[in-house]
């Protein structure tokens, strides 16, 4: 099955560690994505990649960064420097024409 | 840059009709999509319009005027499974593969 994976669902960090999201997707899409979504919030975009060793800065990217190695592939670092990472972060991809975008499971981060 | 509005909550009950409002703000776009969002899931998308007027896809359809910067999502026959969220979300001409979303509203099907 076609899909973008996400893992952990849940994950708890320290304050002041870096923490890295993982998001791997099949569909062979070249544009990935990624939201953070706080609660009764919409989605709001951190950094997104067109291509492959390419990506850029979304509305919220300070204190975040990504890496764009593989097609597959998009991790996300959340680092220390971000005052407020507890979120739900969701992945998502999209094919030409950029009409429709698929998410993943999601990733529920808490910083204690 | 782009902003949405739409409503927080629309409370509504199995069976009936229920359509929810968007306006926005952009200079300029090439479409507008919804998408539907359970509790503590993924979004999923539901429709797209790139031009004016009225798509349907089985109980729901969507909406797009761009003279009055307006859309709207309508939901049929209402079903217990369609309580969630529902985000209106652009797609601009700066950054072109990106969505800007409305900040959801929350939809409550009672019996």
């Amino acid at each position: 099955d076609g899909g973008i994976t996400q893992s952990p669902k849940y994950l708890f960090r320290k304050e002041g560690q870096n923490v890295t999201l993982s998001c791997e997707q099949n569909l062979n899409h070249d544009a990935m994505y990624w939201y953070r979504q706080d609660p009764g919030q919409g989605l709001r975009l951190i950094y997104y990649s067109q291509i492959v060793n390419d990506f850029q800065k979304g509305d919220i990217a300070e204190g975040y960064s990504v890496s764009r190695e593989k097609k597959e592939s998009f991790p996300l670092t959340v680092t220390s420097a971000q005052k407020n990472p507890t979120a739900f972060y969701l992945c998502a991809s999209s094919p030409p024409p950029y009409n429709e975008q698929f998410f993943g499971p999601g990733t529920r981060l808490t910083v204690l | 840059g782009q902003s949405l509005e739409q409503p927080s909550e629309v409370t509504a009950v199995e069976g009936a009709i229920v359509q929810i409002n968007c306006t926005y703000q952009t200079s300029g776009f090439y479409g507008l999509s919804w998408y539907q969002q359970h509790d503590g899931g993924a979004p999923t998308f539901l429709s797209y319009n790139g031009l004016d007027g009225l798509e349907e896809t089985g109980r729901f359809s969507s909406f797009l005027s761009r003279s009055d910067s307006y859309g709207y999502l309508l939901l049929q026959e209402l079903q217990m499974k369609d309580s969630a969220s529902y985000f209106c979300a652009v797609r601009g001409w700066s950054g072109y593969s990106t969505l800007t979303f409305g900040k959801g509203t929350m939809l409550l099907v009672s019996p």
